[in-house]
């Protein structure tokens, strides 16, 4: 498609449960972004995909997340055993090539909100 | 990731008025993106910049990329009210060893009255 696609658009989970986001990047894009959107604003960048590959996840958490992108699937965020804390709204981008080239820019998905009671 | 220092935090003004909003870093970029975000969407790209000094408009915005490749600034002329929303700033420095993730400022709100 034309448009980073995200589902669902919210979220609520009890604490200890399982959450699982959904992202499809634009077609033809070939990497994928994860950031997290908290209270304040803040953007954190969790990890970033090439095509299926592990791109960068230095900003992923040791514990509880994970992450893949498989083969005509679209891309996933799971948190297990999710905290309060983990209550955010998590943004998925796409580019074609990263960043590689100079022109490439992000373009992001309009969010998934989770709560976390 | 890094957080970059972005100001003002907020601005209410009245339609018509200039804005201006500015972004620093202690490391160096050597691309710098603004992003708009209304609620309950995700950021939506505005203006990049990929080299210092460079100064780039997108209607009624300008931007620049600082000759240092340290800050950023927006400028927004004749403000309406559909400016409305949260303005961030987002180095990105691409090079071999890079991941190519986006560092955001903590976004600057902006009110327009008519």
């Amino acid at each position: 498609g034309e448009e980073v696609a995200q589902t669902p658009k919210h979220l609520v989970r009890g604490e200890g449960q399982k959450a699982k986001l959904y992202c499809a990047p634009i077609k033809g894009h070939s990497y994928v972004f994860w950031y997290q959107q908290v209270l304040k604003n803040e953007f954190k960048f969790l990890i970033s995909f090439q095509n299926e590959n592990v791109f960068d996840e230095t900003g992923m958490p040791k514990e509880r997340f994970s992450a893949k992108c498989l083969p005509n699937s679209p891309c996933s965020l799971e948190i297990q055993a999710t905290k309060l804390e983990d209550s955010a709204v998590y943004f998925c981008a796409s580019t074609p090539s990263g960043g590689a080239r100079r022109t490439d820019t992000q373009y992001f998905g309009p969010g998934t909100r989770l709560t976390v009671l | 990731g890094q957080q970059l220092n972005q100001s003002p935090q907020s601005m209410f003004i009245q339609e018509g008025e200039d804005v201006s909003m500015n972004c620093t870093s202690s490391s160096i970029f050597n691309t710098w993106l603004w992003y708009k975000q209304e609620p309950g969407e995700g950021p939506v790209l505005l203006i990049a910049l990929y080299k210092a000094g460079e100064l780039t408009s997108n209607g009624r915005l300008t931007a620049q990329f600082g000759i240092t490749r340290k800050d950023s600034f927006l400028n927004i002329s004749a403000s309406i009210p559909s400016d409305v929303g949260i303005y961030f700033c987002a180095g990105q420095l691409v090079d071999s060893n890079s991941g190519y993730a986006l560092n955001f400022g903590k976004g600057t709100s902006l009110l327009v009255t008519p």
